[in-house]
């Protein structure tokens, strides 16, 4: 059974400080999709990475993938109090015979000024 | 190009009626996904669809649940007989071919078992 976790699962930090989000995934994957979700609101697709070593970057926030220690982190730089969400990691099974993504339990992120 | 759509946006049910929940992919989407969340949870994956045709279920609970997508109309999502534990957001996502796309999801029904 593939399983991912993610830490912390809760996070408080000021503005202006950098931080990071870590994603372990338990067997092979071939993507790794990064979402983030808003109180009461549906997921929004941040990143999704490929292959090892993929790096994508939007606005203050990177993404990162090694695939050989089944690791993807979110990075956080110079946060700013909009990014409060949770942030959700998921994992594609690349084993076949199952086609949903799996997800994390979430990182609570609270930014405060 | 309207997103995916789901409603209803919050469901009230007491205990042993149906639920009926209802998910329209984005236009050029042929391919339908279900996940439950509970609270303080993430989504976990109940099924996967494609027109006419349930490609995945394996997430599926074997009693009560069920889940179609016809040839027209929204795919359904069918809980019989509610109990307090089926109360969460349930999501759909759809994608425009194959299951390795990009998942975009709607905005999720909140179920709630009185």
């Amino acid at each position: 059974e593939l399983k991912v976790e993610q830490n912390p699962l809760f996070l408080s930090m000021q503005e202006g400080k950098n931080y990071t989000i870590y994603c372990n995934y338990s067997t092979t994957s071939d993507r790794l999709y990064w979402y983030r979700q808003d109180p009461g609101k549906s997921l929004e697709s941040l990143f999704v990475l490929l292959s090892n070593g993929a790096v994508k970057q939007e606005g203050r926030l990177m993404a990162s993938l090694d695939t050989k220690a089944r690791l993807s982190t979110l990075h956080i730089t110079a946060a700013v109090h909009d990014l409060s969400a949770t942030y959700f990691c998921a994992v594609m099974y690349s084993g076949g015979g199952a086609d949903g993504l799996t997800f994390g339990k979430g990182t609570h992120l609270i930014i405060q000024p | 190009n309207a997103g995916v759509m789901q409603n209803p946006r919050h469901l009230v049910r007491r205990r042993g009626q149906e639920a009926r929940l209802r998910c329209s992919p984005m236009k050029g989407h042929s391919h339908v996904y279900w996940y439950r969340q509970l609270p303080e949870e993430g989504l976990k994956f109940m099924v996967y669809l494609q027109k006419e045709n349930i490609i995945d279920e394996s997430g599926m609970p074997k009693e009560r649940f069920s889940a179609e997508f016809p040839k027209e109309g929204p795919s359904i999502l069918r809980i019989q007989q509610v109990v307090r534990g089926d109360s969460a957001a349930y999501f759909c996502a759809s994608s425009p071919r194959t299951s390795k796309n990009i998942q975009y999801f709607g905005a999720g029904t909140r179920l709630s078992v009185l």
